[in-house]
């Protein structure tokens, strides 16, 4: 099967740097990508990884390593606009349906 | 552009009644996809179009639900005989794949069902 694994919630304070990790187990692997969505809002895409290794963009950055299936997303210079859901996404076999995790929660506190 | 839209943004609906929504793509976006979301979870992959064609079509859903996109353009979800369980925000999304096969997803602000 196809499945993607993130932590639930993450609190953090404002100013910090958190980290939200996502373990995926697909039969074909198409890249990991991120996204954000704030409560009644769309998702909007964050980041995504096709190779190993670190893109940074500002102050998100997003890790991929293909041998242990594993990814994360790096939140730098917390904010308290950054207190959304963050979920994890890959292509399935085919590459055409997007499987997408349980979503992180992000509380960014004061 | 303005981006992704949906149309409505909401409908109540009693059960055992068909809906119907609509999704208009950013223009130059080949691909589309149909998405169900319900509180806490991830969007739920439905269906996936590339230009007019429907190339892959979850199988979670029932045959109670149908997709079109008639001329690689807008496209319509529709359920039919709608159940509670059906009760869910509906969202569209569309790419265009970039050259690292990589594939940012639009997504518009979604239809919330309510079916009562």
């Amino acid at each position: 099967g196809q499945s993607l694994e993130q932590p639930s919630e993450v609190t953090a304070v404002e100013g910090a740097i958190v980290q939200i990790n996502c373990t995926y187990q697909t039969s074909g692997f198409y890249g990991l990508s991120w996204y954000q969505q704030h409560d009644g809002g769309a998702p909007t895409f964050l980041s995504y990884n096709a190779l190993d290794g670190l893109e940074e963009t500002g102050r998100f950055s997003s890790f991929l390593s293909r041998s242990d299936s594993y990814g994360y997303l790096l939140l730098q210079e917390l904010q308290m606009k950054d207190s959304a859901s963050y979920f994890c996404a890959v292509k399935g076999t085919g590459g055409f349906k997007t499987i997408f995790g349980a979503g992180t929660r992000l509380f960014v506190k004061a | 552009d303005t981006g992704v839209s949906q149309d409505p943004r909401h409908k109540i609906t009693k059960r055992g009644q068909n809906v119907t929504f609509r999704c208009d793509p950013i223009s130059e976006h080949n691909r589309l996809y149909w998405y169900r979301q319900t509180l806490g979870q991830g969007p739920e992959f439905l269906t996936y179009f590339q230009n007019e064609a429907q190339l892959e079509k979850s199988r979670l859903l029932s045959d109670r639900f149908s997709a079109e996109r008639p001329k690689g353009s807008f496209s319509t979800l529709e359920i039919q005989r709608t159940e509670q369980g059906d009760s869910a925000m509906y969202l569209c999304a569309s790419s265009l794949e970039h050259r690292t096969g990589g594939y940012e997803q639009y997504f518009g602000p979604g239809t919330r069902l309510t079916v009562t």
